[in-house]
Protein backbone atom coordinates (compact mmCIF):
# COMPACT_ATOMS: atom_id res chain seq x y z
CA UNK A 1 0.00 0.00 0.00
CA UNK A 2 1.38 3.52 -0.78
CA UNK A 3 2.33 5.64 2.00
CA UNK A 4 2.06 9.37 2.34
CA UNK A 5 2.85 10.80 5.32
CA UNK A 6 2.76 13.89 6.37
CA UNK A 7 5.43 14.99 9.33
CA UNK A 8 2.80 16.55 12.19
CA UNK A 9 -0.99 16.15 12.59
CA UNK A 10 -0.92 19.20 14.69
CA UNK A 11 0.95 22.70 14.30
CA UNK A 12 0.42 25.80 16.46
CA UNK A 13 2.38 28.63 14.74
CA UNK A 14 2.14 32.39 15.83
CA UNK A 15 1.80 34.96 13.42
CA UNK A 16 5.15 35.76 11.34
CA UNK A 17 6.69 32.90 11.75
CA UNK A 18 7.75 30.68 8.97
CA UNK A 19 6.58 27.82 9.02
CA UNK A 20 7.40 24.00 7.28
CA UNK A 21 4.98 21.22 6.33
CA UNK A 22 6.61 18.04 5.35
CA UNK A 23 5.59 15.04 3.42
CA UNK A 24 7.04 11.91 2.44
CA UNK A 25 5.78 8.98 0.19
CA UNK A 26 7.05 5.70 -0.29
CA UNK A 27 6.05 4.66 -3.38
CA UNK A 28 8.83 6.16 -5.70
CA UNK A 29 5.78 8.68 -7.60
CA UNK A 30 6.87 11.17 -9.61
CA UNK A 31 3.42 13.63 -8.63
CA UNK A 32 3.17 15.21 -5.71
CA UNK A 33 0.63 17.80 -4.41
CA UNK A 34 0.02 20.06 -1.37
CA UNK A 35 -4.14 20.98 -0.87
CA UNK A 36 -5.23 23.03 1.80
CA UNK A 37 -8.96 22.12 2.97
CA UNK A 38 -11.77 24.33 4.82
CA UNK A 39 -15.17 24.68 5.78
CA UNK A 40 -17.38 25.19 3.13
CA UNK A 41 -14.17 25.42 0.44
CA UNK A 42 -13.75 22.02 0.20
CA UNK A 43 -10.05 21.08 -1.03
CA UNK A 44 -8.14 23.33 -3.02
CA UNK A 45 -4.88 22.84 -4.81
CA UNK A 46 -1.97 25.20 -3.56
CA UNK A 47 1.26 23.82 -5.28
CA UNK A 48 2.30 20.44 -6.86
CA UNK A 49 4.93 19.11 -8.35
CA UNK A 50 5.93 16.77 -11.42
CA UNK A 51 9.25 15.82 -10.83
CA UNK A 52 12.21 16.95 -8.70
CA UNK A 53 12.76 20.56 -8.36
CA UNK A 54 10.05 21.24 -10.34
CA UNK A 55 7.31 22.99 -8.85
CA UNK A 56 4.05 24.38 -10.47
CA UNK A 57 1.63 26.92 -9.08
CA UNK A 58 -2.10 25.46 -7.84
CA UNK A 59 -5.40 27.48 -7.28
CA UNK A 60 -4.14 29.41 -4.17
CA UNK A 61 -0.59 29.74 -4.16
CA UNK A 62 0.00 33.20 -2.79
CA UNK A 63 1.88 33.04 0.54
CA UNK A 64 2.96 29.66 -0.04
CA UNK A 65 6.69 28.23 -1.32
CA UNK A 66 7.19 24.61 -2.03
CA UNK A 67 10.85 22.71 -1.89
CA UNK A 68 11.24 19.07 -3.65
CA UNK A 69 14.58 18.60 -3.42
CA UNK A 70 14.28 14.44 -3.52
CA UNK A 71 11.26 12.41 -4.93
CA UNK A 72 9.91 11.30 -1.93
CA UNK A 73 9.79 14.33 0.36
CA UNK A 74 7.84 17.46 -0.96
CA UNK A 75 7.89 20.62 1.48
CA UNK A 76 5.40 23.19 1.71
CA UNK A 77 6.41 26.80 3.05
CA UNK A 78 4.93 29.68 4.55
CA UNK A 79 7.63 32.25 4.46
CA UNK A 80 5.34 34.53 7.01
CA UNK A 81 2.58 32.89 8.93
CA UNK A 82 -0.46 34.72 9.41
CA UNK A 83 -4.11 33.90 10.23
CA UNK A 84 -6.31 32.99 7.53
CA UNK A 85 -3.45 30.48 6.54
CA UNK A 86 -4.91 28.55 9.55
CA UNK A 87 -6.69 25.31 8.19
CA UNK A 88 -5.97 21.90 7.39
CA UNK A 89 -3.39 20.74 4.92
CA UNK A 90 -3.29 17.74 2.73
CA UNK A 91 -0.59 15.91 0.86
CA UNK A 92 -0.76 13.65 -1.67
CA UNK A 93 1.29 11.57 -4.55
CA UNK A 94 0.39 9.65 -7.54
CA UNK A 95 2.41 8.36 -10.62
CA UNK A 96 2.59 9.34 -13.91
CA UNK A 97 1.27 7.13 -16.77
CA UNK A 98 0.16 7.28 -20.28
CA UNK A 99 -3.25 5.71 -20.95
CA UNK A 100 -4.05 5.79 -17.58
CA UNK A 101 -4.85 8.04 -14.96
CA UNK A 102 -3.21 7.40 -11.50
CA UNK A 103 -5.49 8.01 -8.51
CA UNK A 104 -3.91 10.64 -5.65
CA UNK A 105 -3.17 8.94 -2.12
CA UNK A 106 -3.20 11.33 0.41
CA UNK A 107 -1.76 11.87 3.87
CA UNK A 108 -3.94 12.19 6.63
CA UNK A 109 -3.63 16.00 6.91
CA UNK A 110 -1.91 18.61 9.25
CA UNK A 111 -4.01 20.80 10.99
CA UNK A 112 -1.89 24.10 11.58
CA UNK A 113 -3.22 26.63 13.15
CA UNK A 114 -1.98 30.25 13.29
CA UNK A 115 -2.58 33.18 16.56
CA UNK B 1 -10.29 22.08 -16.50
CA UNK B 2 -13.48 20.42 -16.03
CA UNK B 3 -15.29 21.53 -13.31
CA UNK B 4 -18.01 19.24 -11.18
CA UNK B 5 -21.48 20.16 -9.83
CA UNK B 6 -22.86 17.52 -7.18
CA UNK B 7 -25.28 17.69 -4.26
CA UNK B 8 -24.09 19.19 -1.26
CA UNK B 9 -25.88 16.60 0.92
CA UNK B 10 -27.78 13.19 0.90
CA UNK B 11 -29.37 11.82 3.49
CA UNK B 12 -29.67 7.59 3.40
CA UNK B 13 -31.26 4.77 5.79
CA UNK B 14 -28.38 1.47 6.80
CA UNK B 15 -29.40 -0.89 3.85
CA UNK B 16 -30.45 1.57 0.84
CA UNK B 17 -28.64 1.79 -2.32
CA UNK B 18 -27.01 5.40 -2.62
CA UNK B 19 -26.44 7.02 -6.10
CA UNK B 20 -25.17 10.48 -6.09
CA UNK B 21 -24.61 12.00 -9.10
CA UNK B 22 -21.47 14.38 -10.69
CA UNK B 23 -22.52 16.49 -13.38
CA UNK B 24 -19.01 17.71 -15.68
CA UNK B 25 -20.30 19.36 -18.92
CA UNK B 26 -16.65 20.42 -19.72
CA UNK B 27 -15.29 16.92 -19.28
CA UNK B 28 -12.25 16.78 -22.44
CA UNK B 29 -11.33 13.88 -23.72
CA UNK B 30 -8.51 12.55 -21.86
CA UNK B 31 -10.69 13.43 -18.80
CA UNK B 32 -10.82 10.30 -16.15
CA UNK B 33 -13.77 10.26 -13.36
CA UNK B 34 -12.57 9.75 -9.97
CA UNK B 35 -14.25 9.38 -7.15
CA UNK B 36 -12.92 9.77 -3.24
CA UNK B 37 -14.49 9.08 0.22
CA UNK B 38 -13.31 11.44 3.04
CA UNK B 39 -13.64 10.64 6.59
CA UNK B 40 -13.28 13.66 8.99
CA UNK B 41 -9.91 14.14 10.24
CA UNK B 42 -8.38 11.95 7.34
CA UNK B 43 -7.49 12.26 3.88
CA UNK B 44 -9.76 11.36 0.88
CA UNK B 45 -9.18 7.87 -0.13
CA UNK B 46 -10.07 6.79 -3.46
CA UNK B 47 -12.94 4.65 -4.63
CA UNK B 48 -13.24 4.42 -8.12
CA UNK B 49 -12.58 5.35 -11.34
CA UNK B 50 -13.78 5.39 -14.94
CA UNK B 51 -13.56 6.55 -18.31
CA UNK B 52 -17.36 5.15 -20.17
CA UNK B 53 -19.85 2.89 -19.56
CA UNK B 54 -19.73 1.15 -16.38
CA UNK B 55 -17.09 0.30 -13.47
CA UNK B 56 -17.95 -1.90 -10.78
CA UNK B 57 -15.70 -2.99 -7.36
CA UNK B 58 -15.75 -4.51 -4.27
CA UNK B 59 -17.21 -1.40 -2.33
CA UNK B 60 -19.51 0.79 -5.92
CA UNK B 61 -20.14 1.17 -9.15
CA UNK B 62 -19.59 4.03 -11.22
CA UNK B 63 -21.97 4.67 -14.11
CA UNK B 64 -21.15 7.01 -17.26
CA UNK B 65 -23.42 7.80 -20.27
CA UNK B 66 -22.31 7.62 -23.62
CA UNK B 67 -22.02 12.07 -23.57
CA UNK B 68 -19.73 11.57 -20.42
CA UNK B 69 -21.04 15.13 -19.17
CA UNK B 70 -22.37 13.06 -16.04
CA UNK B 71 -21.39 10.25 -13.76
CA UNK B 72 -23.12 9.05 -11.06
CA UNK B 73 -21.45 6.67 -8.00
CA UNK B 74 -23.80 3.87 -6.48
CA UNK B 75 -23.63 2.57 -3.05
CA UNK B 76 -25.14 -0.40 -2.37
CA UNK B 77 -27.05 -1.25 0.62
CA UNK B 78 -24.69 1.38 2.62
CA UNK B 79 -24.05 1.17 6.42
CA UNK B 80 -23.64 3.52 9.04
CA UNK B 81 -19.70 3.25 8.06
CA UNK B 82 -20.59 4.96 5.04
CA UNK B 83 -20.93 8.15 6.12
CA UNK B 84 -18.43 10.65 4.94
CA UNK B 85 -17.95 13.08 2.35
CA UNK B 86 -17.79 12.34 -1.33
CA UNK B 87 -16.19 13.54 -4.02
CA UNK B 88 -16.11 13.30 -7.80
CA UNK B 89 -13.11 14.62 -9.57
CA UNK B 90 -12.43 14.72 -13.68
CA UNK B 91 -8.85 15.19 -14.84
CA UNK B 92 -5.74 13.02 -15.24
CA UNK B 93 -3.17 13.63 -12.47
CA UNK B 94 -0.63 12.74 -15.58
CA UNK B 95 -1.54 15.48 -17.43
CA UNK B 96 -3.12 18.38 -15.50
CA UNK B 97 -4.31 19.22 -11.87
CA UNK B 98 -7.45 18.16 -10.87
CA UNK B 99 -9.71 20.35 -8.93
CA UNK B 100 -11.75 19.23 -6.25
CA UNK B 101 -15.51 20.28 -5.88
CA UNK B 102 -17.04 20.94 -2.39
CA UNK B 103 -18.46 17.41 -1.85
CA UNK B 104 -21.29 15.24 -1.23
CA UNK B 105 -21.77 15.02 2.59
CA UNK B 106 -23.73 11.22 2.91
CA UNK B 107 -25.21 11.21 6.04
CA UNK B 108 -26.51 7.56 6.67
CA UNK B 109 -28.96 6.63 9.55
CA UNK B 110 -30.09 3.63 11.46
Amino acid sequence: DVKVTQSSRYLVKRTGEKVFLECVQDMDHENMFWYRQDPGLGLRLIYFSYDVKMKEKGDIPEGYSVSREKKERFSLILESASTNQTSMYLCASSTSGTGNNSPLHFGNGTRLTVT
Amino acid sequence: LAKTTQPISMDSYEGQEVNITCSHNNIATNDYITWYQQFPSQGPRFIIQGYKTKVTNEVASLFIPADRKSSTLSLPRVSLSDTAVYYCLVGNSGYSTLTFGKGTMLLVSP
